[in-house]
């Protein structure tokens, strides 16, 4: 059984700072890993999807990597900004895009 | 474009009542799925279908039915509420396919009592 976890569980920084976010899998035999982002009380939005061949991708100042075989992700978000403040969840994908998701980091970006 | 839509948004059921939580996607998406979510817990997959007529069970489907008789609905069942079932009910849609994301509606807040 699949089983996802995310460190930290909660982090605070203050605005500006760059900042790493951790996700780590037990099966390495994954379609693809996704982040999201959540916002008190919303749905989950999409930030970044990677395929299990590929081992990076970005969009604006956030960059995911894979690597697949030590079963590890990490999202990365440059310049943070008070509007980053929310839940990052990561998700791995498997047969018929079932995701597994972990707990999940609470951000909170000080001004 | 509305994406997925799913309703109700809050509802608060009694121990042993029945409802549906209706979802509904103009993607034209393949695939459907009911996710629930517990507090400070990630999400836990209950139910998906990867085209009208056709369901499977996901990691926690006791309790829960589901039906896919077009492609845009994608209802889910409670049959006897337990206070358990207390959760928040997200319901997405993706199209087939490892470069494909997945489309999240904003969810229902279930409680029941």
């Amino acid at each position: 059984k699949q089983e996802v976890t995310q460190i930290p569980a909660a982090l605070s920084v203050p605005e500006g700072e760059n900042l790493v976010l951790n996700c780590s899998f037990t099966d390495s035999a994954i379609y693809n890993l996704q982040w999201f982002r959540q916002d008190p009380g919303k749905g989950l939005t999409s930030l970044l999807l990677i395929q299990s061949s590929q081992r990076e991708q970005t969009s604006g100042r956030l960059n995911a990597s894979l690597d697949k075989s030590s079963g590890r992700s990490t999202l990365y978000i440059a310049a943070s900004q008070p509007g980053d403040s929310a839940t990052y969840l990561c998700a791995v994908g498997a047969g018929y895009s079932t995701l597994t998701f972990g707990k999940g980091t609470m951000l909170l970006v000080s001004p | 474009n509305a994406g997925v839509t799913q309703t109700p948004k809050f509802r608060i059921l009694k121990i042993g009542q029945s409802m549906t939580l209706q979802c509904t996607q103009d993607m034209n998406h393949n695939y459907m799925y009911w996710y629930r979510q517990d507090p400070g817990m990630g999400l836990k997959l209950i139910y998906y279908s990867v085209g009208a007529g056709i369901t499977d069970k996901g990691e926690v489907p006791n309790g829960y039915n589901v039906s896919r008789s077009t492609t845009e609905d994608f209802p889910l069942r409670l049959e006897l509420a337990a206070p358990s079932q207390t959760s928040v009910y997200f319901c997405a849609s993706s199209p087939p396919g490892a470069l494909t994301e997945a489309f999240f509606g904003q969810g229902t807040r279930l409680t029941v009592v």
